[in-house]
């Protein structure tokens, strides 16, 4: 079945430091991944998404870049601000399934503070 | 711009209340999911429907029911919960199974 791995959180990081969350996935086909962030108190926003091998998706000033030989979609931004604090996730689908295949598949889920 | 709407936004109800929570989406979607978000657990999928019929019940407990009258709306409709049930009830929308999927701002639901 497919998963999805974030790398264990809290990240606490300093105003205008550089930002990398990991995400790693495994999928039987061939997914799109998704980031999605949750600021405090609200739902889920589509922050980027890629579709295929290599698709770079960015948005605000975070990037990811979908890798098929490493099987990942790392999030990164050149510089952090106080109001990037949220929670982030990284998610996958598999377009080409139906019922359960077609569903979103999530990670956990990783809390960043940014201090100022 | 999220285009999918919830209301209420917080609810607190006792167990032996009846209660339903609403989703409109406004974005002309065909398919409408319900999440539970509890705190330190990942996001759960506890239903899902595409053009009004329901596609998949991830094993909810039947004090959880789902209503889809119509492509643009879909309502859960909750009684006799437990405390345990006390979580933020997300809904997304997505053009079709499988598509990126949108969502709303959740309701936070207290069940006392």
């Amino acid at each position: 079945g497919n998963s999805v791995t974030q790398m264990e959180g809290p990240v606490t990081l300093s105003e205008e430091a550089f930002l990398t969350i990991n995400c790693t996935y495994t999928a039987t086909g061939y997914p799109s991944l998704f980031w999605y962030v949750q600021y405090p108190g609200e739902g889920l926003q589509l922050l980027l998404k890629a579709t295929k091998a290599d698709d770079k998706g960015s948005n605000k000033g975070f990037e990811a870049t979908y890798r098929k030989e490493t099987t990942s979609f790392h999030l990164e931004k050149g510089s952090v601000q106080v109001s990037d604090s949220a929670v982030y996730f990284c998610a996958l689908s598999d377009p080409g399934g139906a019922g359960a295949n077609s569903k979103l598949t999530f990670g956990k889920g990783i809390t960043l503070s940014v201090r100022p | 711009e999220t285009g999918v709407t919830q209301t209420p936004r917080h609810l607190v109800m006792g167990m032996t209340n009846k209660k339903s929570l609403k989703c409109e989406q406004h974005l002309g979607h065909n398919a409408m999911y319900w999440y539970k978000q509890s705190a330190k657990k990942p996001l759960e999928l506890m239903f899902v429907y595409s053009l009004e019929e329901r596609v998949e019940n991830n094993s909810v407990p039947s004090r959880f029911s789902p209503e889809c009258p119509n492509s643009s709306h879909l309502f859960l409709h909750l009684h006799t919960l437990q405390p345990e049930d006390s979580a933020l009830y997300l809904c997304a929308s997505s053009q079709e199974l499988g598509a990126t999927q949108y969502f709303g701002p959740g309701t936070r639901l207290l069940v006392l």
